[in-house]
């Protein structure tokens, strides 16, 4: 199955900030997304990015389909961006239902 | 609120116990998913339904585990004879169906710990 990898596994930055995550996987997907999981443990939707770039407010992200890999940017940092950040991609396998596989995340931690 | 729900959103059992979690999915999401994950790590795929048809089981869904989805709509996650191991966040995910890679949304999880 697919591997993915996430970069750096820990990220600790003052408030006000910039920062990149960084997601590599090791076969071609039709599609990639990042998720925020808060300190409840909710995972929740920051991108949907097959390839291109999204901007959403302080964050945005961009997929290189081609290279394998996607990028996470979160700019002007704050308190509130603290938690594990996910990215996941699906299997290209028709039998699969797109299951998503998870990186193993990164952990950030925006101080004041 | 139109995202998914899951319920309970904790449950601490003893060994030996068996017990149920439901997922309600967006309504006209068709395809619904179980994901667990333990501490430190990112979620791991156990199973897939589309309508109510279950589709794929991870090797990670012992036979101890069961999971339905009756008239496509809601679903439950039964686990037999807990484990200590099975203590987990049980994650819960839809999306629609057209093709690969459809974006999934999460529900807020069902934290188990078993004693």
């Amino acid at each position: 199955g697919i591997q993915v990898e996430q970069s750096p596994p820990d990220l600790i930055l003052q408030e006000g900030a910039n920062s990149t995550l960084r997601c590599n996987f090791s076969d071609s997907v039709n599609n990639l997304q990042w998720f925020h999981q808060n300190p409840w443990g909710q995972l929740i939707n920051l991108f949907y990015i097959p390839s291109g770039t999204k901007q959403n407010g302080r964050l945005s992200a961009t997929t290189v389909a081609t290279e394998r890999y996607s990028l996470l940017y979160i700019s002007s940092s704050q308190t509130t961006d603290s938690g594990v950040y996910f990215c996941a991609a699906p299997l290209r396998e028709e039998t699969s239902g797109s299951r998503l596989t998870f990186g193993e995340g990164t952990q950030l931690t925006v101080n004041p | 609120d139109t995202g998914v729900s899951q319920d309970p959103r904790h449950k601490i059992t003893k060994r030996g116990q068996n017990v149920t979690f439901r997922c309600d999915p967006i309504s006209e999401h068709n395809r619904l998913y179980w994901y667990r994950q333990t501490l430190g790590q990112g979620p791991e795929f156990l199973t897939y339904f589309q309508n109510e048809a279950q589709l794929e089981k991870s090797r990670l869904l012992s036979d101890r585990f069961s999971a339905e989805r009756p008239k496509g709509s809601f679903s439950t996650l039964e686990i037999q004879r807990t484990e200590q191991g099975d203590s987990a966040m049980y994650l819960c995910a839809s999306s629609p169906k057209t093709g690969y890679g459809n974006e999934q949304f999460f529900g807020p999880g069902t934290r188990l710990t078993v004693l």
